[in-house]
């Protein structure tokens, strides 16, 4: 079973509205991702954090995704206003900074968008 | 053209075969590889990495890396039905789980019983 909590599993938004999923990483993991996962199965990047800091980050400029990790609360992920190509899985995973060692993704949260 | 490249889309064996899946890397950056599954419904689980030149096995299964060519692949043995998923390669430019992954399109397994 996936340490890395994802909420909610599923989330339905008509267009034009925010949505905001939520991820608790690994206990004692610094480091989180998020990635989207579209109907084709491609991956892609997000943004990343190691503790509260961004490490690195897609082009955001359309400034409709933001995420933060705040301290002693879940990280998360918001769409201030959806578009139907948003409609995709949204994958969190957390890891440790020793190197060769594995991320872990939680189980995502699916977004439709109608 | 993705940076990642997998091969075959999708692969059908029998119980007890053996499955080998392919990925070949197009950027000289990408030197870290990891072997990821994901069962329908839930999200992608590490299988193995592999980081320098020859073979690699854990268990059942096998994974080798020819870095000269960037290519990398995934053999499992005595394939079972729970075996059947999505296999993602992914790779990076540095080792350890702080660093982006840049994944494959996946390979769909199915294990016939």
């Amino acid at each position: 079973n996936s340490k890395v909590i994802q909420t909610p599993r599923y989330l339905v938004k008509g267009q034009g509205q925010k949505a905001k999923m939520r991820c608790i990483p690994e206990k004692g993991h610094p480091v989180v991702f998020w990635y989207q996962q579209n109907k084709n199965n491609e991956f892609k990047f997000l943004i990343n954090f190691q503790n509260q800091e961004v490490l690195q980050q897609i082009d955001m400029t359309e400034k409709r995704f933001s995420a933060e990790c705040p301290s002693n609360s879940p990280c998360s992920l918001e769409i201030q206003s959806s578009e139907a190509g948003d409609s995709a899985l949204y994958l969190c995973a957390s890891g440790t900074l020793i190197s060769n060692e594995r991320l872990f993704f939680g189980h995502g949260t699916k977004l439709s968008v109608l | 053209q993705q940076k990642v490249q997998q091969s075959p889309e999708s692969l059908s064996v029998p119980e007890g075969g053996m499955a080998s899946l392919n990925c070949t890397s197009s950027d000289r950056n990408f030197q870290y590889f990891w072997w990821y599954r994901q069962h329908s419904g839930e999200g992608p689980k590490a299988l193995m990495s592999i980081f320098s030149d020859g073979d690699k096995k854990e268990g059942r299964f096998t994974a080798h890396l020819n870095k000269a060519s960037l290519h990398v692949s995934l053999h499992i043995r005595d394939s079972q039905p729970s075996d059947s998923a999505l296999y993602f390669c992914a790779a990076s430019e540095q080792g350890g789980s702080f660093n982006k992954l840049t994944f494959g399109a996946g390979t769909r397994l199915a294990v016939c019983p």
